[in-house]
Protein backbone atom coordinates (compact mmCIF):
# COMPACT_ATOMS: atom_id res chain seq x y z
CA UNK A 1 0.00 0.00 0.00
CA UNK A 2 0.85 3.67 -0.39
CA UNK A 3 2.90 4.89 2.22
CA UNK A 4 3.49 8.46 3.00
CA UNK A 5 6.11 10.05 5.21
CA UNK A 6 5.66 13.96 6.45
CA UNK A 7 8.48 15.71 7.96
CA UNK A 8 8.91 17.11 10.61
CA UNK A 9 6.88 15.38 12.87
CA UNK A 10 6.04 18.62 14.88
CA UNK A 11 7.26 22.37 14.50
CA UNK A 12 7.43 25.98 16.39
CA UNK A 13 7.91 28.94 14.95
CA UNK A 14 7.91 32.56 15.78
CA UNK A 15 5.11 34.68 13.99
CA UNK A 16 6.25 36.09 10.75
CA UNK A 17 8.86 33.28 10.36
CA UNK A 18 8.38 31.05 6.90
CA UNK A 19 8.39 27.20 7.12
CA UNK A 20 8.25 24.43 5.18
CA UNK A 21 6.64 20.51 5.79
CA UNK A 22 7.53 17.98 3.74
CA UNK A 23 5.48 15.30 2.15
CA UNK A 24 7.82 12.00 0.67
CA UNK A 25 5.92 8.73 -1.53
CA UNK A 26 6.99 5.21 -1.88
CA UNK A 27 5.27 5.74 -4.94
CA UNK A 28 4.60 7.67 -7.48
CA UNK A 29 1.50 9.73 -6.76
CA UNK A 30 -1.45 10.10 -8.80
CA UNK A 31 -2.75 13.03 -6.72
CA UNK A 32 -1.11 14.49 -3.81
CA UNK A 33 -3.57 16.84 -0.88
CA UNK A 34 -2.64 18.67 1.56
CA UNK A 35 -5.44 18.99 4.48
CA UNK A 36 -5.05 20.62 7.60
CA UNK A 37 -6.76 20.11 11.15
CA UNK A 38 -7.39 21.80 13.97
CA UNK A 39 -7.65 19.53 17.39
CA UNK A 40 -10.41 17.37 17.58
CA UNK A 41 -12.23 18.57 13.96
CA UNK A 42 -12.08 17.42 10.65
CA UNK A 43 -9.63 18.26 8.20
CA UNK A 44 -10.55 21.28 5.72
CA UNK A 45 -9.03 20.74 2.38
CA UNK A 46 -6.24 23.34 1.51
CA UNK A 47 -4.78 22.41 -1.86
CA UNK A 48 -4.67 19.54 -4.86
CA UNK A 49 -1.23 18.65 -7.13
CA UNK A 50 -1.98 16.43 -9.77
CA UNK A 51 0.89 17.08 -12.59
CA UNK A 52 4.72 16.76 -12.03
CA UNK A 53 6.28 20.60 -11.22
CA UNK A 54 3.02 21.45 -10.02
CA UNK A 55 2.64 24.53 -7.56
CA UNK A 56 -0.20 26.20 -6.13
CA UNK A 57 -0.93 29.23 -4.22
CA UNK A 58 -3.47 30.10 -1.34
CA UNK A 59 -2.82 33.35 0.36
CA UNK A 60 -0.05 32.87 2.56
CA UNK A 61 0.22 28.95 1.63
CA UNK A 62 1.95 27.44 -1.37
CA UNK A 63 2.19 23.33 -2.45
CA UNK A 64 4.69 22.14 -5.07
CA UNK A 65 4.97 17.98 -6.32
CA UNK A 66 7.99 17.48 -7.86
CA UNK A 67 8.42 16.17 -11.41
CA UNK A 68 8.79 12.43 -10.38
CA UNK A 69 5.20 13.20 -8.56
CA UNK A 70 6.86 11.31 -5.38
CA UNK A 71 7.51 14.44 -3.08
CA UNK A 72 5.39 17.34 -1.98
CA UNK A 73 6.24 20.41 -0.19
CA UNK A 74 4.23 22.73 2.10
CA UNK A 75 5.21 26.45 2.16
CA UNK A 76 4.13 29.38 4.35
CA UNK A 77 5.87 32.11 4.64
CA UNK A 78 4.79 34.96 7.23
CA UNK A 79 3.41 32.21 9.23
CA UNK A 80 0.58 33.63 11.91
CA UNK A 81 -1.34 32.42 14.72
CA UNK A 82 -4.07 31.14 12.79
CA UNK A 83 -1.74 28.96 10.43
CA UNK A 84 -1.72 26.47 14.19
CA UNK A 85 -2.83 23.32 13.44
CA UNK A 86 -1.91 19.89 12.21
CA UNK A 87 -1.06 19.47 8.63
CA UNK A 88 -1.57 16.10 6.28
CA UNK A 89 -0.87 14.93 3.41
CA UNK A 90 -2.88 12.68 1.52
CA UNK A 91 -2.64 10.86 -1.58
CA UNK A 92 -5.13 8.48 -4.11
CA UNK A 93 -3.58 5.09 -5.36
CA UNK A 94 -4.29 4.62 -8.52
CA UNK A 95 -7.25 6.41 -9.16
CA UNK A 96 -9.49 4.19 -7.84
CA UNK A 97 -9.87 7.12 -4.70
CA UNK A 98 -8.57 4.74 -2.12
CA UNK A 99 -7.01 7.79 0.35
CA UNK A 100 -3.87 7.27 2.14
CA UNK A 101 -2.49 9.70 4.54
CA UNK A 102 0.98 11.13 6.04
CA UNK A 103 1.28 11.13 10.22
CA UNK A 104 1.02 14.57 9.83
CA UNK A 105 2.80 17.94 11.37
CA UNK A 106 1.84 19.82 14.55
CA UNK A 107 2.62 23.19 13.91
CA UNK A 108 2.46 25.91 16.75
CA UNK A 109 3.40 29.39 16.00
CA UNK A 110 4.41 31.82 18.45
CA UNK A 111 3.07 35.45 18.99
CA UNK B 1 -25.65 23.37 1.95
CA UNK B 2 -24.25 19.51 1.03
CA UNK B 3 -22.22 17.98 3.25
CA UNK B 4 -21.05 15.15 5.25
CA UNK B 5 -22.32 14.52 8.97
CA UNK B 6 -20.86 12.64 11.62
CA UNK B 7 -22.96 12.16 15.01
CA UNK B 8 -22.75 11.99 17.58
CA UNK B 9 -20.25 14.18 18.58
CA UNK B 10 -18.56 12.58 21.38
CA UNK B 11 -19.65 8.86 22.52
CA UNK B 12 -18.77 7.05 25.66
CA UNK B 13 -19.19 2.99 25.59
CA UNK B 14 -18.42 0.20 28.37
CA UNK B 15 -15.51 -1.95 27.40
CA UNK B 16 -17.22 -5.10 25.84
CA UNK B 17 -20.34 -3.28 24.03
CA UNK B 18 -20.57 -3.02 20.22
CA UNK B 19 -21.28 1.12 19.01
CA UNK B 20 -22.19 2.13 16.11
CA UNK B 21 -21.24 5.86 14.59
CA UNK B 22 -23.22 7.01 11.94
CA UNK B 23 -22.00 8.96 8.50
CA UNK B 24 -24.34 10.65 5.67
CA UNK B 25 -23.34 12.52 3.30
CA UNK B 26 -25.77 14.50 0.84
CA UNK B 27 -23.28 15.34 -1.62
CA UNK B 28 -24.24 12.20 -3.94
CA UNK B 29 -20.89 10.72 -3.67
CA UNK B 30 -20.26 7.41 -4.49
CA UNK B 31 -17.08 6.74 -2.29
CA UNK B 32 -17.46 7.21 1.55
CA UNK B 33 -14.52 6.01 3.72
CA UNK B 34 -13.67 5.55 7.78
CA UNK B 35 -10.23 6.82 9.27
CA UNK B 36 -9.13 6.30 12.71
CA UNK B 37 -6.79 9.03 14.49
CA UNK B 38 -5.18 8.63 17.51
CA UNK B 39 -3.37 11.61 19.42
CA UNK B 40 -0.24 12.92 17.31
CA UNK B 41 -1.29 10.60 14.48
CA UNK B 42 -2.03 10.99 11.21
CA UNK B 43 -5.69 8.95 9.83
CA UNK B 44 -5.64 5.16 8.92
CA UNK B 45 -7.93 3.81 6.73
CA UNK B 46 -10.15 1.36 8.09
CA UNK B 47 -12.94 0.41 5.49
CA UNK B 48 -13.65 2.44 2.30
CA UNK B 49 -16.62 1.81 -0.38
CA UNK B 50 -16.73 2.72 -3.77
CA UNK B 51 -20.16 1.95 -4.33
CA UNK B 52 -23.29 1.04 -2.79
CA UNK B 53 -23.65 -2.66 -1.74
CA UNK B 54 -19.88 -2.86 -1.82
CA UNK B 55 -17.28 -2.00 0.70
CA UNK B 56 -13.15 -3.29 1.06
CA UNK B 57 -11.13 -3.70 3.71
CA UNK B 58 -8.62 -0.72 4.80
CA UNK B 59 -4.82 -1.24 6.90
CA UNK B 60 -6.63 -1.69 10.00
CA UNK B 61 -10.34 -3.23 9.65
CA UNK B 62 -10.02 -5.56 12.51
CA UNK B 63 -12.50 -5.09 15.15
CA UNK B 64 -14.85 -2.97 12.86
CA UNK B 65 -17.71 -3.70 10.61
CA UNK B 66 -19.39 -1.68 7.99
CA UNK B 67 -22.22 -1.63 5.81
CA UNK B 68 -22.89 0.38 2.60
CA UNK B 69 -26.92 -0.31 1.73
CA UNK B 70 -27.62 3.22 0.61
CA UNK B 71 -25.56 5.60 -1.18
CA UNK B 72 -25.58 8.35 1.40
CA UNK B 73 -25.01 6.38 4.57
CA UNK B 74 -22.03 4.46 5.48
CA UNK B 75 -22.31 3.35 9.48
CA UNK B 76 -19.27 1.92 11.22
CA UNK B 77 -19.58 -0.31 14.04
CA UNK B 78 -16.97 -0.86 16.57
CA UNK B 79 -16.74 -4.38 17.94
CA UNK B 80 -15.82 -6.16 21.00
CA UNK B 81 -13.09 -7.46 18.94
CA UNK B 82 -11.10 -3.73 18.59
CA UNK B 83 -8.93 -4.47 21.08
CA UNK B 84 -8.45 -0.33 21.82
CA UNK B 85 -11.16 1.53 20.33
CA UNK B 86 -10.70 4.70 22.05
CA UNK B 87 -10.17 7.06 19.07
CA UNK B 88 -10.97 9.95 16.93
CA UNK B 89 -12.88 8.56 13.80
CA UNK B 90 -13.53 10.29 10.62
CA UNK B 91 -15.78 9.95 7.73
CA UNK B 92 -15.28 10.73 4.35
CA UNK B 93 -16.59 10.80 0.96
CA UNK B 94 -15.49 11.74 -2.52
CA UNK B 95 -17.44 11.27 -6.05
CA UNK B 96 -15.27 8.44 -6.46
CA UNK B 97 -14.40 9.20 -10.67
CA UNK B 98 -10.84 10.75 -11.35
CA UNK B 99 -8.74 12.20 -8.25
CA UNK B 100 -10.45 14.92 -6.29
CA UNK B 101 -10.61 15.87 -2.70
CA UNK B 102 -12.48 14.05 0.01
CA UNK B 103 -14.69 15.85 1.94
CA UNK B 104 -14.70 15.23 5.28
CA UNK B 105 -16.94 15.09 8.19
CA UNK B 106 -16.35 16.69 11.56
CA UNK B 107 -15.53 13.64 13.62
CA UNK B 108 -16.75 11.47 16.64
CA UNK B 109 -14.84 10.99 19.54
CA UNK B 110 -15.08 7.31 21.20
CA UNK B 111 -14.09 6.85 24.26
CA UNK B 112 -14.67 3.07 26.03
CA UNK B 113 -14.77 3.17 29.53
Amino acid sequence: SQELEQSPQSLIVQEGKNLTINCTSSKTLYGLYWYKQKYGEGLIFLMMLQKGGEEKSHEKITAKLDEKKQQSSLHITASQPSHAGIYLCGADEDNFNKFYFGSGTKLNVKP
Amino acid sequence: DGGITQSPKYLFRKEGQNVTLSCEQNLNHDAMYWYRQDPGQGLRLIYYSQIVNDFQKGDIAEGYSVSREKKESFPLTVTSAQKNPTAFYLCASTPGQGSTEAFFGQGTRLTVV
